[in-house]
């Protein structure tokens, strides 16, 4: 079994609203990202967990705030999001690093 | 700086004929693994085939297979009997083994759309 499993898969929310997205995997990965993926574009890397560790912050604004858990869970918390944060967050996890990645379906975030 | 480049922003081939898609990445590093992954309307992104830089043979998964030139530092990806549902947005990737980083370098993708 190759799932991960990402909720919402809408979300709506007014630029000083909190929520959270949560993405969970059963695989026994131990590394595990958030993405940002704009139309058309190539998936962009957010955050890196690797054994319930951060280990890459690609510079993302602090109302991006991760949390991950336990090795099977991982949350990406947001506050006071902008407009152009509008775009699909997709969550993926892999054995260890740099092994192969497996994708969420995403979550389709709105900011409005 | 490692790249991935994919130089044909959009194809299209007809139904149950072969198609190739171009990538080509540079790096100095020896030991990677190379990505195809696709992305259908529906968003979710696959993995389709996994291809690692030791391995001289060319990675099948059914109807697709890579060439994977190390020299050249190509790795295209080449689907038979293409179906309808092969329409996707196909992203080839690459990650290196040395220098601590786990990231996937992605190209900016290909557009196939597989027509009837």
């Amino acid at each position: 079994d190759t799932e991960v499993t990402q909720t919402p898969k809408h979300l709506v929310m007014g630029m000083t609203n909190k929520k959270s997205l949560k993405c969970e995997q059963h695989m026994g990965h131990r590394a595990m990202y958030w993405y940002k993926q704009k139309a058309k574009k190539p998936p962009e890397l957010m955050f890196v967990y690797s054994y319930e560790k951060l280990s890459i912050n690609e510079s993302v604004p602090s109302r991006f705030s991760p949390e991950c858990p336990n090795s099977s869970l991982l949350n990406l918390h947001l506050h006071a999001l902008q407009p152009e944060d509008s775009a699909l967050y997709l969550c993926a996890s892999s054995q260890d690093r740099f092994y192969e990645q497996y994708f969420g379906p995403g979550t389709r975030l709105t900011v409005t | 700086a490692q790249t991935v480049t994919q130089s044909q922003p959009e194809m299209s081939v007809q139904e149950a004929e072969t198609v190739t898609l171009s990538c080509t990445y540079d790096t100095s590093e020896n030991n990677y693994y190379l990505f195809w992954y696709k992305q259908p309307p529906s968003r979710q992104m696959i993995l389709v085939i996994r291809q690692e830089a030791y391995k001289q043979q060319n990675a099948t998964e059914n109807r697709f297979s890579v060439n994977f030139q190390k020299a050249a530092k190509s790795f295209s990806l080449k689907i038979s009997d293409s179906q309808l549902g092969d329409t996707a947005m196909y992203f080839c990737a690459f990650t290196d083994t040395q220098g601590g980083s786990e990231k996937l370098v992605f190209g900016k993708g290909t557009k196939l759309t597989v027509n009837p």
